[in-house]
């Protein structure tokens, strides 16, 4: 069965670089979440997506944005990338507003240096 | 604002026992119940949704309950095996929100 793609699985930039993290949920679900997980940590909801509009806001910084297409592919655009940024980022799709569970993919490892 | 416990926050136990994972809330409007595994680096992985209609699932040697009147979630792990030492999350969701995560139970499996 298709899972949720994130890409890359890797990403290595330095300080006050841009990264773009992008995810295909699965299909027919309409519904896209990010999620950061620092070291040792829960992850922390960033953003959501519901029909190609921002549906729920996190604790998502100023310097992020993201955005979901007519395809369904969500894009988290990071700029002015800091130290503290570096942690594993997720994203999950869902059908609808999540009635029928979630499904992450394995998560982007960003390592800011 | 949705607050997730899970205890213990470690737990190791010998090759062949059962174990029991607990989840709590705070907000009894909880509609589905999802119980995650992640090993180290890795993604999230669900294991069981239980969804609001029901109170338990089942898959294999696990099963999950949900007991909202309480506020309370398990997960039961039958005859553990060393492939079973990750960290246990779970996440409940409410209609209008996001997933609200515990911090996980981190499970070592001792052969």
């Amino acid at each position: 069965a298709a899972g949720v793609i994130q890409s890359p699985r890797h990403l290595i930039k330095e300080k006050r670089e841009t990264a773009t993290l992008k995810c295909y949920p699965i299909p027919r679900h309409d519904t896209v979440y990010w999620y950061q997980q620092g070291p040792g940590q829960d992850p922390q909801f960033l953003i959501s997506f519901y029909e190609k509009m921002q549906s729920d806001k996190g604790s998502i910084p100023d310097r992020f944005s993201a955005q979901q297409f007519s395809d369904y592919h969500s894009e988290l655009n990071m700029s002015s990338l800091e130290l503290g940024d570096s942690a594993l980022y997720f994203c999950a799709s869902s059908s609808g507003t999540g009635a029928y569970g979630y499904t992450f993919g394995s998560g982007t490892r960003l390592t800011v240096v | 604002k949705q607050e997730v416990t899970q205890i213990p926050a470690a737990l190791s136990v010998p090759e062949g026992e059962n174990l029991v994972l607990n989840c709590s809330f705070t907000d009894s409007a909880i509609y589905n119940l999802q119980w995650f595994r992640q090993d180290p680096g890795k993604g999230l992985t669900s294991l069981l949704l239980i969804q609001s209609s029901q109170r338990e699932q089942t898959s294999g040697r696990l099963n999950a309950s949900l007991d909202k009147s309480s506020g309370r979630s398990t997960l039961y792990i039958a005859a553990s095996q060393p492939g079973d030492s990750a960290t246990y999350l779970c996440a409940d969701w409410v209609p209008g929100r996001k997933l609200s995560f515990g911090a996980g139970t981190t499970v070592t499996v001792r052969a």
